[in-house]
């Protein structure tokens, strides 16, 4: 089956220590989207890529990055983790464009202890 | 500011029962997606409604897109334990680009 595949599903780290969260799709579809959620909050978009081209939101603090080596990957690297940045990390897919419906994966929980 | 706003934001009762949830805005959206997430996993999409007015059924659960696709409604018939979740909606708007805003999600509890 077609899919937004998440890895891991549970990412334990330490304050400071780099993380990176990985998401895979087998839908070929143009768009990747990175959320965080917290509990009980809506998803908050962090940044997606349309095909090559990166769009970060204005409110993104700078300690998280992406990068989309191709059509099926797509990566989050936390350079720093805080405290404050312990959430579900979300990585979602649409064939066009921002209206275009959007196919979440089961999500990353990252902990920073 | 919110600007999918969803309500109730948690609601509880009894297997059998019939409920409604609301999603509204102020704004016009070109589309709005249901979700449902469990905890612990990634929102699972139910239903896309693009056009104002629009009824769509899934099983026991329709939905309704407002006539000027500004406000949606999910009912629930006979509600059962597995309809228990986070339900999302999410719409989409041009802002000098499309976006996709979501709501803060409405939590059910179906009791056995």
């Amino acid at each position: 089956d077609a899919m937004v595949i998440q890895n891991p599903r549970y990412q334990v780290t330490q304050f400071g220590k780099p993380v990176t969260l990985s998401c895979s799709q087998t839908l070929n579809h143009n768009v990747m989207y990175w959320y965080q959620q917290k509990s009980s909050q809506a998803p908050k978009l962090l940044f997606h890529y349309y095909d090559k081209d990166f769009n970060n939101e204005a409110d993104t603090p700078d300690n998280f990055q992406s990068r989309r080596p191709n059509t099926s990957f797509c990566f989050l690297d936390i350079r720093s983790p805080g405290l404050g940045d312990a959430a579900m990390y979300l990585c979602a897919t649409s064939r066009w464009g921002s209206a275009d419906t959007q196919y979440f994966g089961p999500g990353t929980r990252l902990t920073v202890l | 500011t919110q600007l999918l706003e969803q309500s109730p934001q948690f609601l509880s009762i009894q297997e059998g029962e019939n409920l409604t949830v609301y999603c509204n805005s102020s704004s016009v959206f070109s589309s709005l997606q249901w979700y449902r997430q469990e905890p612990g996993e990634g929102p699972v999409l139910l239903v896309t409604v693009v056009t104002g007015g629009e009824v769509k059924k899934l099983k026991r659960l329709t939905f309704q897109f407002g006539d000027a696709r500004k406000d949606s409604s999910l009912h629930i018939t006979a509600a059962q334990p597995g309809d228990t979740g986070l339900y999302l909606c999410a719409g989409a708007r041009n802002t000098g680009g499309f976006k996709t805003i979501f709501g803060a999600g409405t939590r059910l509890f179906v009791k056995a």
